[in-house]
């Protein structure tokens, strides 16, 4: 089946200092990749949609300046937490879809961030 | 705005017993409706998908089904095993303007605890 592979799986970072998290779709192409980000016992909520070859599409709320987010193969997405502080801790989760509108997503392992 | 709710927020079960995960909805414009299964510290994994125009879906030992028209589905395990302990999240994709919307919108998810 199709899968995605997220990496790092885990990362601590010093406040002030950026982290760089890839999310690679390993047998599929994905056009459109999307990022989640998830604070404990809370749902999924949807950061922004990562389009290949152009600029994503953030949500209401999410600062694009400090998540950068770059798509630059059909395989890649990555995130970009600039400047990172520690209320930006929290598990941030990638996904993507095959090729058509009623394809399920398929989704990353995670990332658990903690800027200390 | 559309809102997913699951209930109930956790449910221990002994082992073998058939058990109901509910979801709701507050918008019936949906494209689809996605059960997942969450892993502590893991990324999500799609356990089955129902079209709009679908009743129900089954995989194995479970059964989903969606009532549109009410906002509501219903995961249904049969003969619950210690290895479906996990969190049980529904996800819905809404339908604007003919087609699917690249958002989907989680409910806060059911934490099954199958005890042996």
């Amino acid at each position: 089946g199709a899968v995605v592979s997220q990496h790092p799986s885990w990362v601590i970072c010093k406040s002030g200092t950026s982290v760089k998290i890839e999310c690679r779709s390993l047998d599929f192409q994905a056009t459109t990749m999307f990022w989640y980000r998830q604070f404990p016992k809370q749902s999924l909520m949807l950061m922004a949609t990562s389009n290949e070859g152009s600029k994503a599409t953030y949500e209401q709320g999410v600062e694009k300046d400090k998540f950068l987010i770059n798509h630059a193969s059909l395989t890649l997405s990555t995130l970009t937490v600039t400047s990172a502080h520690p209320e930006d801790s929290s598990f941030y989760i990638c996904s993507a879809r095959e090729a058509g509108e009623n394809s399920p997503l398929h989704f990353g392992n995670g990332t658990r961030l903690t800027v200390t | 705005k559309q809102e997913v709710t699951q209930i109930p927020a956790a449910l221990s079960v002994p082992e073998g017993e058939n058990l109901v995960l509910n979801c709701s909805f507050t918008d019936s414009a949906i494209y689809n409706l996605q059960w997942f299964r969450q892993d502590p510290g893991k990324g999500l994994t799609s356990l089955l998908l129902i079209q709009s125009s679908q009743r129900e879906q089954t995989s194995g030992r479970l059964n989903a089904s969606l009532d549109k028209s009410s906002g509501r589905s219903t995961l249904y395990i049969a003969a619950s095993q210690p290895g479906d302990s996990a969190t049980y999240l529904c996800a819905v994709t809404e339908r604007r303007y003919g087609g699917a919307t690249n958002k989907l919108i989680f409910g806060t998810g059911t934490l099954l605890a199958v005890q042996p």
